[in-house]
This record gives structure tokens, C-alpha cells and sequence, in this order.
């Protein structure tokens, strides 16, 4: 079983719709939760980080922490042609004295208008 | 977000050479610097991590003589792909980062293609 799993997708939805991506875990010993957006052929985008359970807002997007099902989420509402891109999920761990992060494989989102 | 630059953003060698990969923190001091690899529709899968002023520890599978590392100053750190061979065409991208991990900002990669 990987550490990080994460759906690969393809995911596509309408202009407007609430987005939904996912990703699950195995290592109790992650600290903190992000996601990351890469559009191709680029760089990872940071765009969210949490490190407790609950919620995170910020702007359209909405971060969720499960820690006790070991399950997080990113929500996009009002989806835009624009935020098409590859979502990756990260999470950090303390390993040999430093951070690491570990990473999903991404969710390719496109948003058709 | 931080501003890390990447140089060159793509480049093509011939197998055998050897091709360096420039990564700059531009507005902060990076402490440690993470260099990824990350092949088609796969997941970014980390190779190395150097902190300045020290040798890089590299992951398990990764050739230390092949993939050299240098991080001589807070904001430059490169990458040296020795004696490139066609399975080493990869997109890297570098990341450095000043305190938590959380705050790992990524450059925009380098796409080497090794013919």
C-alpha cells in the first residue's frame, strides 16, 4: 500500500460546478496536509495547508482534514476553465531529522466552460 | 507565494553529456533545498535534500555519483545530471524552503530530454 493515494482521474466538469478531490493515507506520523496545483509543464502552486482536523476556507477553495479515517479533501466551488490543472495532495513527515513531503500522484481537472 | 527561478526551463542532451540545472531562491534564504523528479502523469518523487554548506542526502535509488548536488549559498542550489543516459529525460524541479515544510515553494522545472 503507498503512503499517499490519490485518484489520477481524469476529472471533468461544467463551468460552475462544485469539485470534489481526494486523497487517502496510511502514515499516522503526517503532520501537515497540503495541496498543490500544477498546470503542465510548470511547477507545483501551493495552494492550501492544514495541520489539524476540520475545515480550511479560503476564497473558493475549502480544505478538509479527516486525521482518525486518515482522509483529506480539497473542494473548489464555482469551478472556472482556469483552475484546470492537476491537483496534487502533499503530506509532510519528519524523517532522519528533516521535513519530507510525500505526494500523491495528482487528480487532472479540466473545467469545461 | 516565494519566487524560485529554474535554469534552463528546457534542454535537450545528447546521451552521455553532462547537464546542469540551476535553481535560485530569489526573495528568501533557503536553509534546505529538495530537488524532485517527476516523470509523465506520475507524482513528484522527492531525490534529494541539501542543506547549505552541506552534502545532499539523497533518497534510496538515487545514484549520488550520477545526480550531483551542490548548495553553496542560501540561494542558489544545482543539480548536475553526470553521463545522462535517454531513462534520465525527466521534468526536475527544485524546492527550497526556510522553516516548515509547509512552506516548500516550488521553481517551474526543467524539462531534460536526453536523445
Amino acid at each position: 500500500q503507498k503512503e499517499v493515494e490519490q485518484d489520477p482521474g481524469p476529472l471533468s466538469v461544467p463551468e460552475g460546478a462544485i469539485v470534489s478531490l481526494n486523497c487517502t493515507y496510511s502514515n499516522s506520523a503526517f503532520q501537515y496536509f497540503m495541496w498543490y496545483r500544477q498546470y503542465s509543464r510548470k511547477g507545483p502552486e501551493l495552494l492550501m495547508y492544514t495541520y489539524s482536523s476540520g475545515n480550511k476556507e479560503d476564497g473558493r477553495f475549502t480544505a478538509q482534514v479527516d486525521k482518525s479515517s486518515k482522509y483529506i479533501s480539497l473542494f473548489i466551488r464555482d469551478s472556472q476553465p482556469s483552475d484546470s490543472a492537476t491537483y496534487l495532495c502533499a503530506m509532510s513527515v519528519t524523517q532522519g531529522g528533516s521535513e519530507k513531503l510525500v505526494f500523491g500522484k495528482g487528480t487532472k481537472l479540466t473545467v469545461n466552460p | 507565494g516565494a519566487v524560485v527561478s529554474q535554469h534552463p526551463s528546457w534542454v535537450i542532451c545528447k546521451s552521455g553529456t553532462s547537464v546542469k540545472i540551476e535553481c535560485r531562491s530569489l526573495d528568501f534564504q533557503a536553509t534546505t533545498m529538495f530537488w524532485y523528479r517527476q516523470f509523465p502523469k506520475q507524482s513528484l518523487m522527492l531525490m534529494a535534500t541539501s542543506n547549505e554548506g552541506s552534502k545532499a542526502t539523497y533518497e534510496q535509488g538515487v545514484e549520488k555519483d550520477k545526480f550531483l548536488i551542490n548548495h553553496a549559498s542560501l540561494t542558489l542550489s544545482t543539480l548536475t545530471v553526470t553521463s545522462a543516459h535517454p531513462e534520465d529525460s525527466s521534468f526536475y524541479i527544485c524546492s527550497p524552503s526556510s522553516t516548515n515544510s509547509y512552506e516548500q515553494y516550488f521553481g517551474p522545472g526543467t524539462r531534460l530530454t536526453v536523445t
